[in-house]
């Protein structure tokens, strides 16, 4: 496709159940972003690709979060346990450099916990 | 946490006017980003502009940077319903900061 897709648009989950975020980033793009957008809030950074090299984790709330690009294409986030506190949007951005470079996001997945 | 603080917090016009929405950072930058996001979907890369830069334009975006009071700002002239969204300024270091946004309500 020609943008950032990501997968489902929409989950909800209950507390204490395991989801799984997809996130095709556009092809060729060697940088990929994980975000966590709450209502009203702007984007906060979660993780950071180089390819397949995960650069940067230092946003991920909790050792339940989980993030793995193994072949530099596809992403998957995966949250454990989840909690009331982890609904939000989720963005997947990728980029054709570096991180300062500008992003190409997807729509997002809106992830409620109930 | 966010570095960016976005002022005003909410912004509502009538079409044709102009539109200024400040951004305030806090540490040193490479550059700095101006996105915009309508309702449910992702954010949309408008402009960015260099710290060694300190005015940009873009159709009807003009984009100023002020790195000694560590602020921007992004004027849209003569606004349009369809501009009608969030905008958020992201600061570039190691990863991008994104502030909390400007809601802008375009009014037919």
């Amino acid at each position: 496709g020609a943008g950032v897709s990501q997968s489902p648009r929409y989950k909800v989950a209950k507390r204490g159940q395991d989801v799984a975020l997809r996130c095709d980033p556009i092809s060729g793009h060697v940088s990929l972003f994980w975000y966590q957008q709450a209502l009203g809030q702007g984007p906060e950074f979660l993780t950071y690709f180089q390819n397949e090299a995960q650069l940067d984790k230092s946003g991920l709330p909790s050792d339940r979060f989980f993030a793995e690009r193994p072949e530099g294409s596809v992403s998957t986030l995966k949250i454990q346990r989840t909690q009331q506190e982890d609904s939000a949007v989720y963005l997947c951005a990728s980029g054709s450099s570096n991180s300062n470079q500008p992003q190409h996001f997807g729509d997002g997945t809106r992830l409620s916990i109930l | 946490s966010q570095q960016g603080e976005e002022d005003p917090q909410a912004l509502s016009i009538q079409e044709g006017e102009n539109a200024t929405m400040n951004c305030s950072y806090k540490t040193s930058i490479n550059n700095l980003q101006w996105y915009r996001q309508n309702s449910g979907r992702g954010l949309v890369h408008l402009i960015l502009i260099r710290s060694n830069e300190r005015e940009k334009h873009s159709g009807r975006l003009r984009v100023t940077l002020d790195t000694s009071k560590k602020s921007s700002s992004l004027l849209i002239t003569a606004s349009r319903a369809a501009d009608t969204a969030s905008y958020f300024c992201a600061t570039a270091s190691s990863t991008l900061t994104f502030g909390k946004g400007t809601m802008l309500l375009v009014s037919p």
